[in-house]
């Protein structure tokens, strides 16, 4: 079963204008949520992460994503975006007493002009 | 401070070979986690080493296999090469199994096709 699932694969957006990444968690994966960024041909990024305390989490960048419990949500905002935001965008989970990242799909965002 | 190297950062296969990929952990790190991003999907867990043990393992055939040196560097070695295999073969490490505290840095990846 899916435990991590963002639920837009693409996000077109016009430059400067705000952005939402949307990521929803299964109960059973989460107390650490992640939000990573793949350039072309590159690795994973950290952006920012949410292990305890403020449901409120800022990241690099200018990005944040607020905690939801009760929605199982992490959704991930810009209030602007630049043409270089456009990359691959992974929600990711891990359990408390286990080791390994659940992903989701990924969300495409692609900044234009 | 170096972070996470992989090697090669491209290679082609036939069906049916053996290839071994490395990793070399960013300076201070003592545990190397792999993962198979597949196209168009988020990464998938392979396996985790430390202290030169497989600590836990993903959803994958035996055919993937692992091993940690004492200098904490990393192979993946997949045998028996399925046109499915292509993917591009991520390696993170970290400070310690969990990596709770001090996170995990990743590299770019090794992108493997099979053909």
């Amino acid at each position: 079963a899916q435990s991590v699932t963002q639920l837009d694969s693409q996000v077109p957006v016009f430059e400067e204008a705000p952005v939402e990444l949307r990521c929803n968690y299964s109960s059973s994966v989460s107390v650490y949520l992640f939000w990573y960024v793949q350039y072309p041909n590159q690795g994973l990024q950290l952006l920012l992460k949410y292990l305890s305390g403020s449901t409120l989490v800022k990241g690099i960048n200018g990005f944040e994503a607020e905690f939801n419990k009760s929605q199982t949500s992490f959704h991930l905002r810009k209030p602007s975006v630049h043409i270089s935001d456009t990359a691959e965008y992974f929600c990711a989970g891990r359990r408390d007493n286990f080791n390994k990242f659940y992903f989701g799909s990924g969300t495409k965002l692609n900044v234009k002009p | 401070d170096a972070g996470v190297t992989q090697s090669p950062t491209h290679l082609i296969k036939t069906r049916g070979q053996q290839v071994t990929l490395r990793c070399s952990p960013k300076s201070g790190h003592d545990t190397v986690s792999w993962y198979q991003q597949a196209l168009g999907q988020g990464p998938q867990f392979i396996f985790q080493y430390y202290e030169e043990e497989e600590r836990q393992r993903g959803n994958f055939p035996d055919r993937f296999s692992g091993h940690q040196f004492p200098n904490y560097s990393s192979e993946l070695n997949v045998n028996a090469l399925l046109l499915g295999d292509s993917a591009l073969y991520l390696c993170a490490s970290s400070l310690d199994p969990r990596g709770r505290n001090y996170g995990y840095t990743f590299g770019s990846g090794t992108r493997l096709t099979v053909v």
